[in-house]
């Protein structure tokens, strides 16, 4: 059992190019986070979604963009990289008991550091 | 909006004392709140999660409590060691499927 992986784990970025950042659970949740931490700060929230096909913008959404085609994989994209893009990046999951509330213990990934140059 | 905050922003004590770390947040409309920690360079790990009609939770050394009423929670950290060396975040969650909302944290040093 793996809980919740990302990678890659670095990446330099120039300005302008695009990627995309993998998040993948083996927990079966539903619930998938994506979040951004800048240096000394807490982290916030940059989408969301409740299960496969459903996603939805957090606090921070503006630069990009999100998919759920499967209840495993949660990627992130970067369109057109931005030096205030420079973050650390975390994908985070939780199980909701299917009443329309997440309720459990969130569980983190291990964070990809994005620099953009 | 919701805000989350963390006093202090770091301490520092000898191994063996009894610690409080506090957080407040500004909107008592929550739903549950999780303390997590932080190691350099790492991710989060989940120390406790307190639903809002709890009081408190215990796991170990930790006993994290629950005021929503007065927006308060704190985190009770018994008999430090030099491994509790680390950040300790606080994050609460509004309800529904909604992410957390983050503190900024409390930077903890135990020192030998």
């Amino acid at each position: 059992n793996a809980g919740v992986t990302q990678t890659p784990k670095f990446r330099i970025l120039k300005i302008g190019q695009s990627m995309t950042l993998q998040c993948t659970q083996d927990m079966n949740h539903n619930y998938m986070y994506w979040y951004r931490q800048d240096p000394g700060m807490g982290l916030k929230l940059i989408y969301y979604s409740v299960g496969a096909g459903i996603t939805d913008k957090g606090e921070v959404p503006n630069g990009y963009n999100v998919s759920r085609s499967t209840t495993e994989d949660f990627p992130l994209r970067l369109e057109l990289a931005a030096p205030s893009q420079t973050s650390v990046y975390f994908c985070a999951s939780s199980y909701s008991s299917g009443q329309g509330r997440a309720s459990d213990t969130q569980y983190f990934g291990p964070g990809t550091r994005l620099t953009v140059l | 909006k919701q805000e989350v905050t963390q006093i202090p922003a770091a301490l520092s004590v000898p191994e063996g004392e009894n610690l409080v770390l506090n957080c407040s947040f500004t909107d008592s409309a929550i739903y549950n709140l999780q303390w997590f920690r932080q190691d350099p360079g790492k991710g989060l790990t989940s120390l406790l999660l307190i639903q809002s009609s709890q009081r408190e939770q215990t796991s170990g050394r930790l006993n994290a409590s629950l005021d929503k009423s007065s927006g308060r929670s704190t985190l009770y950290i018994a008999a430090s060691q030099p491994g509790d060396s680390a950040t300790y975040l606080c994050a609460v969650r509004r309800g529904g499927a909604d992410g957390l909302t983050f503190g900024k944290g409390t930077h903890l040093i135990i020192q030998p």
